[in-house]
């Protein structure tokens, strides 16, 4: 059965610091891959996505993530977190041909002032 | 960008009532809609796949006849948490596949509504 795995529950940061959420999937086939975000008191909304080409992808608010085929993994980064970042981050794995999305455990990111 | 609006955003209901929670896309038609379950300082659990026309699809271990849904039109699906129980009491949350002016696919992006806080008593 399909599933993703986010490693870290809770993540607390100071402002400035690298961040890196790690997230793997199980599938065998081709698989769409999404990183939501949830700020507090907010809807879950898309942060970027990875359907096809360069494995490397930019999203909102200077986020990227690495699709890594081999360890089934895209994992979320950003070079220098803010206060304004803490949230909570959700990967998801959607199979191609299909529209059922699966959804990790979800990572709470506290960013320090 | 693509607006999901859910109705209502909470609600408190006795036990063995049914309480019915509706999702709209407002500027996009969806032909299938999901159904989403939250519980505290859990991930999403996938409840089931709402299709315009159709029956919709549950997951495993989601009970039809608890938790129906009707998805009667493009832009409408609504579910009914019949007989709530207070196990029952979650933050439910819907959703939709698109990207404006294309149809949807497994490329489109989820959009989320609001969600809706469930309390039974």
């Amino acid at each position: 059965a399909q599933s993703v795995s986010q490693h870290n529950h809770h993540v607390i940061l100071s402002e400035a610091a690298s961040l890196e959420l790690g997230c793997n999937y199980s599938y065998g086939g081709t698989v769409n891959l999404f990183w939501y975000v949830q700020y507090p008191g907010q809807h879950l909304q898309l942060l970027l996505k990875y359907f096809s080409g360069d494995p490397l992808v930019k999203g909102i608010k200077g986020f990227e993530a690495e699709f890594i085929k081999s360890k089934f993994s895209f994992n979320l980064r950003k070079p220098s977190v803010q206060w304004s970042d803490t949230a909570e981050y959700f990967c998801a794995v959607t199979n191609t041909g299909g529209f059922k999305t699966i959804f990790g455990a979800g990572t709470r990111l506290f960013v320090k002032a | 960008g693509a607006v999901v609006s859910q109705h209502p955003s909470w609600v408190i209901c006795k036990s063995g009532t049914s309480v019915k929670i509706e999702c709209r896309s407002l500027d996009f038609q969806a032909t299938t809609m999901f159904w989403y379950r939250q519980f505290p300082k859990q991930s999403l659990m996938l409840m089931a796949t709402s299709n315009e026309g159709s029956k919709a699809t549950y997951e495993q271990g989601v009970e039809k006849d608890k938790f129906l849904i009707n998805h009667a039109s493009l832009t409408l699906s609504t579910l009914t948490v019949t007989s709530a129980h207070p196990e029952d009491s979650s933050f439910y949350i819907c959703s939709a596949n698109a990207v404006l002016g294309q149809p949807s696919s497994s490329n489109s992006p989820l959009h989320f509504g609001n969600g809706t806080r469930l309390t039974v008593t």
